[in-house]
């Protein structure tokens, strides 16, 4: 079955710098790719998601690349801000599901 | 901004005991899932419904789970006899397509079987 590998589990950045977050599906029939974004207390929140059959989308100070042949995906946040600690989580899917990453704790630095 | 809520947010149970964990999707949505995330693990899917069907399971989902809609605005899980190790975050989320579709997920409850 999918398995989704998420780097890192933790990533400390200045405020106003770039933050990359990175993941890997292992499943080549897998297509489609949400981002989600948890805060403290509250479920995940749909930020940004991208399908098999495009390479990069981006909304805002927000972007999300793939490599189809690599079978990776990654986040881009730039100009990060103090609201945009939390934990950050990738997925795959090929059908119903979602299959998770772990999880990447961001830690905006003022 | 339409959204999904789930009630209780927090249910203490004793083992061996049945608990229902509510939810209202969104209203146009069709599709509705169940996922759980036991603390510091990955979050993990329990289950699809379509149509008064489950569409899809995980190996999670066994005897021991069920799901239905009662009506026509709640969705509910079902754990009959509850285990320590049911103990987790349980969210619901919903789509209005199915396959690849965006899934909006609920605050979560947080089950604590004792």
């Amino acid at each position: 079955g999918e398995n989704v590998e998420q780097h890192p589990s933790t990533l400390s950045v200045q405020e106003g710098d770039s933050a990359v977050i990175k993941c890997t599906y292992s499943d080549s029939a897998s297509n489609y790719f949400p981002w989600y974004k948890q805060e403290l207390g509250k479920g995940p929140q749909l930020i940004i998601d991208i399908r098999s059959n495009v390479g990069e989308k981006k909304d805002q100070r927000i972007a999300v690349t793939l490599n189809k042949t690599a079978k990776h995906f990654s986040l881009h946040i730039t100009e990060t801000q103090p609201e945009d600690s939390a934990v950050y989580f990738c997925a795959a899917s090929s059908n119903y599901q979602l299959i998770w990453g772990a999880g990447t704790k961001l830690i905006i630095k003022p | 901004e339409p959204e999904v809520t789930q009630t209780p947010s927090h249910q203490v149970t004793q083992m061996g005991q049945e608990v229902i964990l509510r939810c209202v999707p969104i209203s146009n949505h069709l599709y509705f899932y169940w996922y759980r995330q036991i603390l510091g693990q990955k979050v993990e899917f329990l289950v699809s419904f379509y149509n008064n069907e489950i569409s899809e399971k995980s190996e999670i989902f066994d005897d021991q789970f069920s799901v239905e809609r009662p009506d026509g605005s709640n969705f509910t899980l079902k754990i009959r006899s509850t285990k320590l190790e049911d103990s987790a975050m349980y969210f619901c989320a919903s789509s209005d397509l199915g396959q690849g579709s965006e899934q909006y997920f609920g605050p979560g409850t947080r089950l604590t079987v004792t």
